[in-house]
């Protein structure tokens, strides 16, 4: 399979902390998307990083990207109870854009007030 | 406003009762994709469609039909539905660049 898997599974913080997920994926990648569910709801995109870019800012999010180590990370700072929701990476391997996305497992995050 | 809608949003039925859940986007892109979610497994892509009357199986096709007559709809199909196939499902359509994602429909098949 080539789904990324990200790390931890769960993640349980205070508000106004800083959260960090970790996604790994195994096959040479176009570009590496984070997306954001609400329980039981669609996904919707935070950001996109393509394989030539190392890091990426927006808002309170930034991602970094190796593609040597086949990893990303995302960091939501300063946390609020808002962001309580599941993140999940997805992975366009090659030259495929962003047609044929992998998405990982997610990470189940929980901002407590 | 740019939308993905899927109908119904939520389905009971019975093991072999053909149903079909419709997707329909209004942001004229030509990839659209389908998607169940299951927990512990992620997303896991079911068919997508690279446009109109172009079809191609995902990662889990097996007992799912498409069709992508019209730019705009891609009805995803379950023949013969079983209790397997209860889960959540999405569709999705694409920019090229990032994924448009339906509100999701939540199957139980009995």
């Amino acid at each position: 399979s080539q789904q990324g898997e990200e790390d931890p599974q769960a993640l349980s913080i205070q508000e106004g902390e800083n959260a960090t997920m970790n996604c790994s994926y195994k096959t040479s990648i176009n570009n590496l998307q984070w997306y954001r569910q609400n329980s039981g709801r669609g996904l919707v995109h935070l950001i996109l990083i393509r394989s030539n870019e190392r890091e990426k800012h927006s808002g309170r999010l930034r991602v970094t990207l190796d593609t040597s180590k086949k990893s990303s990370s995302l960091l939501i700072t300063a946390s609020r109870a808002a962001d309580t929701a599941s993140y999940f990476c997805a992975t366009a391997p090659g030259l495929t854009g962003a047609n044929n996305l992998f998405f990982g497992t997610g990470t189940r995050l929980t901002v407590i007030p | 406003e740019a939308q993905v809608t899927q109908n119904p949003r939520y389905l009971i039925t019975v093991t072999g009762k053909k149903l079909t859940v419709t997707c329909s986007q209004n942001m004229n892109h030509e990839y659209m994709s389908w998607y169940r979610q299951d927990p512990g497994l992620g997303l896991r892509q079911i068919y997508y469609s690279m446009n109109v009357e172009v079809t191609d199986k995902g990662d889990v096709p097996e007992g799912y039909k498409v069709s992508r007559k019209e730019k705009r709809n891609f009805p995803l199909i379950l023949e013969s539905p079983s209790p397997n196939q209860t889960s959540l499902y999405f569709c999705a359509s694409s920019s090229l660049k990032t994924q448009y994602f339906g509100p999701g429909t939540r199957l139980l098949v009995l």
